[in-house]
C-alpha cells in the first residue's frame, strides 16, 4: 500500500515553543504539499515543495517554514507557536508536476498550542 | 475571485436516502474537478474526478457531473449507507506558472447517515 506518514498524531505544546511536523511518502512522489484543516474553512496551503531542497509559499506560509532535504521527507517547522495555530495539519504528496491533481494524504497531526 | 463553495452541513440522512451536496466553483478557463473524502479519523482520499466539461466522475455509487454553465460540480448518491458517514471536500486544480498541480477545497461537508 501506498503511504504518507506524519510522525504524531496529537501534539500538545506552549506558545513560543518550536514545532516541528514530520511527513514521509513512500511512493517517489515529487511534489509534497502542507495544509491546514479548520472547521468552516475546508484545507488552506501552507506551503509546497516540487523537487528536493525547493519550497514555494502557498496561500497562508505566516508563521511557518519548511524543509525537504531528501525526495521522500516534508517537514514543517513553527519558529514560535502561537494559539491561533492550533489545528489540524495534514502532508499530502502527487506524483508530478503535470500530475491531474490526485493527492494522497497522511492521516493527520492534531496540533494544540496552549 | 478563484474559489469553491460548498453547501453548508451537516447533512444528516437516514440510511437510503438519496444524497446531493452542492459544489460550485469560480475560475478562470475549465480546471479539473475533485471530490474528496475524509472519513473519521483518517486523512483525505480521492472519491472522484472530471477533467473537462460534460464528463461525469463515478466511484463507489457515486457520480458527479461537471457543469460549465452552471460552474458547478454536485455530488450525488442514490441510496447512502451509514459508512458513508464522512466529511466530503470539493476541490479544483489551480493551474498557473508556478502553481500547476495545486488544489483549492472548499470548506467541506459533513454527512451523518442514520440506520
Amino acid at each position: 500500500d501506498v503511504k504518507v506518514t506524519q510522525s504524531s498524531r496529537y501534539l500538545v505544546k506552549r506558545t513560543g515553543e518550536k514545532v516541528f511536523l514530520e511527513c514521509v511518502q513512500d511512493m517517489d512522489h515529487e511534489n509534497m504539499f502542507w495544509y491546514r484543516q479548520d472547521p468552516g474553512l475546508g484545507l488552506r496551503l501552507i506551503y509546497f515543495s516540487y523537487d528536493v531542497k525547493m519550497k514555494e509559499k502557498g496561500d497562508i506560509p505566516e508563521g511557518y517554514s519548511v524543509s525537504r532535504e531528501k525526495k521522500e521527507r516534508f517537514s514543517l517547522i513553527l519558529e514560535s507557536a502561537s494559539t491561533n495555530q492550533t489545528s489540524m495539519y495534514l502532508c499530502a504528496s502527487s506524483r508530478d508536476r503535470e500530475d491531474t491533481g490526485e493527492l494522497f494524504f497522511g492521516e493527520g497531526s492534531r496540533l494544540t498550542v496552549l | 475571485g478563484n474559489s469553491v463553495t460548498q453547501m453548508e452541513g451537516p447533512v444528516t440522512l437516514s440510511e437510503e436516502a438519496f444524497l446531493t451536496i452542492n459544489c460550485t466553483y469560480t475560475a478562470t478557463g475549465y480546471p479539473s474537478l475533485f471530490w474528496y473524502v475524509q472519513y473519521p479519523g483518517e486523512g483525505l482520499q480521492l472519491l472522484l474526478k472530471a477533467t473537462k466539461a460534460d464528463d461525469k466522475g463515478s466511484n463507489k455509487g457515486f457520480e458527479a457531473t461537471y457543469r460549465k454553465e452552471t460552474t458547478s460540480f454536485h455530488l450525488e448518491k442514490g441510496s447512502v449507507q451509514v459508512s458513508d458517514s464522512a466529511v466530503y471536500f470539493c476541490a479544483r486544480i489551480e493551474h498557473g506558472s508556478s502553481n500547476t498541480g495545486k488544489l483549492i477545497f472548499g470548506q467541506g461537508t459533513t454527512l451523518q447517515v442514520k440506520p
